[in-house]
This record gives structure tokens, sequence and C-alpha cells, in this order.
């Protein structure tokens, strides 16, 4: 089994900057393609981001395209979301997830990113 | 971008009914690469069946998945006390991902 653990996330102003961390306990993180997927409160998932197994091959949802990017550092066990130009409707828990060309498998705690002046 | 609708919104059932749930996606599903997963308050999302069908690991067989194209069904077959929370359908077959709002299944 695969153990996430995102960290990062805080109270920032609008126009500002956050970078997201998930760390993985697994010996094969390179084997798997991995996304962020976020939930306002008390909405649905929003899927944001996904990065393949190599870290060749990124996507963005619309709504953070230009803003946000997804990477990877494989000998770390670690993706990253930067995430730039935060606006108020960015306010969300943010979940790391194994899968971009599949399913979803292993999920984080999430980590909670407030944009807010 | 697909599209998916589930419904009903609201399921309200009681422990040991049936309980079916529906994702309608805006057009064909790629190769059924369709997901359900089920979120319980202050919790992650959990994984429950993929591939439209597939049971993911763990998962009781009370949960199964059908459906292919654009009709997609999750069925509960009794529902236990621990089965009531949210259900959200997700494809993976084209980009953007996307998931469904969600069907609430809630104590009659």
């Amino acid at each position: 089994e695969v153990q996430l653990l995102e960290s990062g996330g805080g109270l920032v102003q609008p126009g500002g900057s956050l970078r997201l961390s998930c760390a993985a306990s697994v010996s094969t993180f390179s084997d798997y393609g991995m996304s962020w997927v976020r939930q306002a409160p008390g909405k649905g998932l929003e899927w944001v981001s996904g990065i393949s197994a190599s870290g060749g091959i990124t996507s963005y949802a619309d709504s953070v395209k230009g803003r946000f990017i997804i990477s990877r550092d494989n000998s770390k066990n670690t993706v990253y979301l930067q995430m730039n130009s935060l606006r108020a409707d960015d306010t969300a828990i943010y979940y790391c997830t194994t899968g971009y060309y599949y399913h979803f498998e292993f999920w984080g705690q999430g980590t909670l990113v407030t944009v807010s002046s | 971008e697909i599209v998916l609708t589930q419904s009903p919104g609201t399921l309200s059932l009681s422990p040991g009914e049936r309980a079916t749930l529906s994702c309608r996606a805006s057009q064909s599903v790629t190769s059924s690469y369709l997901a359900w997963y089920q979120q319980k308050p202050g919790q992650a999302p959990r994984l429950l069946i993929y591939g439209a069908s597939s049971r993911a690991t763990g998962i009781p067989d009370r949960f199964s998945g059908s459906g292919s194209g654009t009709d997609f069904t999750l069925s509960i077959s009794r529902l236990e006390p621990e089965d009531f929370a949210v259900y959200y359908c997700q494809q993976y077959g084209s980009s953007p991902r996307t998931f469904g709002q969600g069907t609430k299944v809630e104590i009659k």
C-alpha cells in the first residue's frame, strides 16, 4: 500500500503563491502517475492536475492552467504543486493521489489552502 | 470535456435496502475508464470501483459497478451503516479527468 502525506497548505492572500508537497512512502514511486484533486468547502471533487510517472507529461484543469505547475522528484518520492496568482475560489482541501492514466487508488489526507485577505 | 451527471442527488434509504446510483456521461467514456469513490465526512475519498466494474482491493462484494459508453451504475446490494456517505463517479479516459457532482446516500 502507498501512503501519501501532503504539506504546504495554509492561509495566503489573493495573488499570492504556495507550493504543496506530497511525499509518498513506496519504493516504486517512479512507477506511479500522480494527480492533485481539490475540494472546496461543502463542494464536490475537482481534478486539478496530473503528471506521468516519468514527469514528462503534465496536464491541468482549465481553471488552473497558466497559474499552477505540477512537478515531481522521483529521487525524493515527492510530487509538488506550485500555485501562483491564487484566488479566493482556489480555497479548498488539496488531495494528492496516485493515478493519472488510470484510476486514483491511493489518497493522502489532504492539506487545506485558504485564500483570503 | 466530459461532463458526468449523477442521479439522484440524494438517496434516502434504510439499512439492508438496495441502493442504485447512476452516472451519465456527456460523451462515451474511453475503454470504460470509469471509477466510483466513497467519501465520508472529514475523510479523503476511497476508491471502490475502477474500469466500470472491477472492485478495488478490500471492497466488499455488496458493491458492484456496471455500464459502458455513457451510462454507468453503482449498486450496493444491502446497505450497511458504514455505507451512508457521498459517492462520486469519475472518468479517467480523457483529459481533463472529471468527476460527477456526487450522490449522497443518507439514512431514511
